[in-house]
């Protein structure tokens, strides 16, 4: 059975750089799919942040790929995020995800869910 | 950017019927997912593709979409059925998901 893992900091100072990674087990990223990050804060419910193939294409929220990188290493069967120049708006629940792709852009679920990781960006 | 617009709440009686929808420029061009989250937990994917349901999902959970607005409807609704709901969907550019639905079983 599938599973994801989110870990890393849960407190960042103002314009300082948020670094999560996702750990999965039950299955090989090298295999295929996509993986996926998502966000939930309070107010904006949940925001899609991007998502990454096992060959390293990504592909990313428009808003936020000036200050994102996606990447993956398939030895470790984990995937990671960074986000830079982090505000007080990017604190939220972070979940890491499964993202099934049947046309990019088009047609895609995420399934299963880590069980999220809350990240304040706070000084 | 693409935008979602789900109804914020949304109340049923136990064992009668609820719709959810969400409406969305151009939506029917594109595929629609819907997502149960009940309290401290994580999204659980329910409806796929519009209308598939994952293994494990009750036949009570059903999915329909149209030019603009998808639907999600739970049939016989029970107390279980109680958490928020949300629509994803994409637009070639990005990935989005509604603002979501709190379904309360009154």
């Amino acid at each position: 059975q599938m599973q994801l893992q989110e870990s890393g900091p849960g407190l960042v100072k103002p314009s300082e750089t948020l670094s999560l990674t996702c750990s999965v087990s039950g299955y090989s990223i090298s295999n295929g799919y996509w993986w996926g990050w998502i966000r939930q804060t309070p107010g904006k419910g949940l925001e899609w942040i991007g998502s990454i193939y096992h060959s390293r294409r990504t592909y990313y929220n428009p808003s936020l790929k000036s200050r994102l990188t996606i990447s993956v290493d398939t030895s470790k069967n984990q995937f990671s995020l960074r986000l830079t120049s982090v505000t007080a708006a990017d604190t939220a629940i972070y979940y890491c995800a499964r993202d099934v792709v049947q046309q990019l852009g088009v047609n895609n679920w995420f399934d299963p869910w880590g069980r999220g990781t809350l990240v304040t960006v706070s000084s | 950017s693409y935008e979602l617009t789900q109804p914020p709440s949304v109340s049923v009686s136990p064992g009668q019927t609820a719709s959810i929808t969400c409406s969305g420029d151009k939506l029917g061009d594109n595929y629609v997912c819907w997502y149960q989250q009940k309290p401290g937990q994580s999204p659980v994917l329910v409806i796929y593709e519009n209308a598939k349901r994952p293994s494990g999902i009750p036949e009570r959970f059903s999915g329909s979409s149209s030019e603009y607005t998808a639907t999600l409807t739970i049939r016989g609704t029970q107390a279980m059925d109680e958490a928020d709901y949300y629509c994803q969907a994409g637009d070639r550019t990005t990935v989005a998901f509604g603002g979501g639905t709190k379904l309360t079983v009154l």
